[in-house]
Order: C-alpha cells, then structure tokens, then sequence
C-alpha cells in the first residue's frame, strides 16, 4: 500500500525566501509529525497533529516556522524567511493508536 | 533526564557475530515500544515492536525490562546489510507529543 509521501524530494533556496514542504501521510492515520534531522544528528521533533485536536507546536525553533494539517490529511511545514541554520533534511511521519510511525523519504532542504 | 537513552556506539563487529543494544527510558507510565533502523541519508524505517513477552524476527530479538526500564535489541549471525543506525522509540498516552527516539546507536558490521 501506499506509504507516506513528501514532496519536493530536495530543495535548494535563498536566504530569507519561504519556503513550503508537503507531507500526504498514510490514509487512515490520525497522528501526523514532523521532524528535522542535520547530518550526522538525531531527530529533532517540530509539530505533532493528532486528529482534531490543537496541534502541539513546542518543538518549533521559531516563529518563523508554522505549519497546518487541512481535513485531517495532507500537512504543510512552512519556513519563512530562511536561515542557513534551517538546512537540513525534514521529514514527517504519521501513525494510529500507540503503533509505530511511518516514516517518508524526507525533503532535503538547502539554504544558500 | 533524557526520556529515552541510548549509547551511541559505534559497534563495530564481524560478520556472523551477535550483538545487542540497550536502550532505557525514564518514565515508568510509558507504553509501547519500537526498534527502528535508519541508513545513511535515509528516513528511519520501523523495525520491529517490542512486547512485554519479547519476540523474535528472524536473527533479531526484542525484549522489556519493565522493572528496570529498559529495553534491548539482539542481532544474531549480522549479516553485512544489518550496519546502519538502530533508534530506540517509546511512547506513551496522554500529553501531546506522546513519542520519544534516542539518538540512536550506530553498528557497523566488518568482513
């Protein structure tokens, strides 16, 4: 079956440009994560959403950072205004009940 | 206390060797428990669970330590293809973010 989707694979911007990362998690999953991971490092959690329920937002570096989860599905992790420190590879995950997380391929993200 | 520890390694073993990998975690009131493995450059992928009785896949034994809070990862006969990073993962209910990695424990098997 289909796993869990991120889109674009890679991304190279400009310092200061926003960018939009898209995660289509596992139909049917009602939790969905993201994460950040710098090469070399563990997982850094951002943003957990867990059906309708307000999302918990405390792994967020900054305000810059915000992201939404439309209809219970399809998540967008948004950056504004890019920083060299936001390199890395974001990944989202999602899940049901307390099984584990399926994991997508990451969108690479590279801040010239 | 980090909720989840684990040692980072590396462990470096030959081919056809066994190993294990504990992992312990500070909160008594957590409830399920997952092994995952992560390549280089790549997403983790999950493992394997791991139940109260212990199970078995193949060459790879999962076990809880419930008293002692931990729990463990066996790898016997490692095979070339088992080096990459083992990530120890434990939730539990209530609260929002309800799961927790370790760092992760790199093992490397050697020809």
């Amino acid at each position: 079956g289909a796993g869990v989707s991120q889109s674009p694979s890679n991304k190279v911007t400009e310092k200061g440009k926003d960018v939009e990362l898209r995660c289509d998690p596992i139909s049917g999953h009602t939790a969905l994560y993201w994460y950040r991971q710098s090469l070399g490092q563990g997982l850094e959690f951002l943003i957990y959403f867990q059906g309708n329920s307000a999302p918990d937002k405390s792994g967020l570096p900054s305000d810059r950072f915000s992201a939404e989860r439309t209809g219970g599905s399809v998540s967008t992790l948004t950056i504004q205004r890019t920083q060299q420190e936001d390199s890395a590879v974001y990944l989202c995950a999602s899940s049901v009940g307390l099984r584990g997380q399926f994991f997508g391929p990451g969108t690479r993200l590279t801040v010239l | 206390r980090k909720e989840v520890e684990q040692d980072p390694g590396p462990f470096n073993v030959p081919e056809g060797a066994t190993v294990a990998f504990n992992c312990t975690y500070s909160n008594s009131a957590s409830q399920s428990f997952f092994w995952y493995r992560q390549d280089c450059r790549k997403e983790p992928k999950l493992l394997m669970s791991v139940y109260s009785s212990g199970n078995e896949d193949g060459r790879f034994t999962a076990q809880l330590n419930r008293a002692s809070q931990y729990i463990s990862l066996l790898i016997r006969d490692s095979k070339l293809s088992d080096s990459a990073t083992y990530l120890c993962v434990v939730t539990r209910s209530g609260g929002a973010n309800n799961l927790f990695f370790g760092t992760g424990t790199r093992l490397t098997v050697i020809p």
